[in-house]
């Protein structure tokens, strides 16, 4: 079975401070992997996806992702976080049962 | 081109009734599949549809089901609803015929059971 853990409910940073949220998949196969941000009553955007090649992949917002095949994790990071990215992060596992599996979610405040 | 639109936005039942929320996806999208976002559950897969069969579908009772018209448009219907069934309704949809591709997805039919 496929399943997603972001360890992180809710965390707070600071505008400019840099950011890493987790997660970790179980898959059985290759998967691929893809992190959503939802702002509130909207549905889901996409940042990234990793489905082979390179293992750090850029996504928009000047978001990137590494996926880590030895440690079954695909984290999701920014550099310099502005208050704009207050939102709430998914991270998503997928393969070719055509569903995806999604963590529970990190809620991002971000602090001016 | 126009992203995945779903209809009505809003929507407010009582038990026992039934509703049905459509699904219109991205021009060209033959994929869509239909998604429960609770607080408590999270993002749970209801179902997917490709050329109007159903290839894969998720642990919900029976009285979910979906279908999918020759346009590619999708439906879900939910009967005799239940308090439990409010949520927020996500339809998301993708261009290949096998395989994960990415799925687009749209702003969501929030479902609120009274």
């Amino acid at each position: 079975a496929q399943s997603v853990t972001q360890p992180d409910i809710h965390i707070t940073v600071s505008e400019g401070a840099s950011l890493e949220l987790r997660c970790n998949y179980s898959y059985g196969a290759t998967p691929y992997l893809f992190w959503y941000v939802q702002s509130p009553g909207q549905g889901l955007q996409l940042l990234l996806k990793y489905f082979s090649g390179d293992t750090l992949v850029q996504g928009i917002k000047g978001f990137e992702a590494e996926f880590k095949r030895s440690q079954s994790s695909f984290n999701l990071r920014k550099p310099s976080v502005h208050w704009s990215d207050a939102a709430e992060y998914f991270c998503a596992v997928g393969g070719s049962n055509y569903k995806l599996t999604f963590g529970k979610g990190t809620l991002l405040t971000v602090n001016p | 081109k126009a992203g995945v639109t779903q209809t009505p936005r809003y929507l407010i039942k009582t038990r026992g009734q039934q509703v049905t929320l459509s699904c219109s996806p991205i021009s060209g999208h033959r994929s869509v599949s239909w998604y429960q976002q609770t607080p408590g559950q999270g993002l749970q897969f209801l179902f997917e549809y490709f050329s109007e069969t159903q290839r894969n579908k998720g642990n919900f009772p029976g009285r979910f089901s979906g279908r999918q018209f020759s346009n590619s448009r999708s439906e879900m219907n939910v009967s005799t609803l239940e308090l439990g069934d409010s949520a927020l309704y996500l339809c998301a949809s993708s261009p290949l015929s096998q395989g994960q591709e990415t799925q687009y997805f749209g702003p969501g039919t929030r479902l609120l059971v009274l």
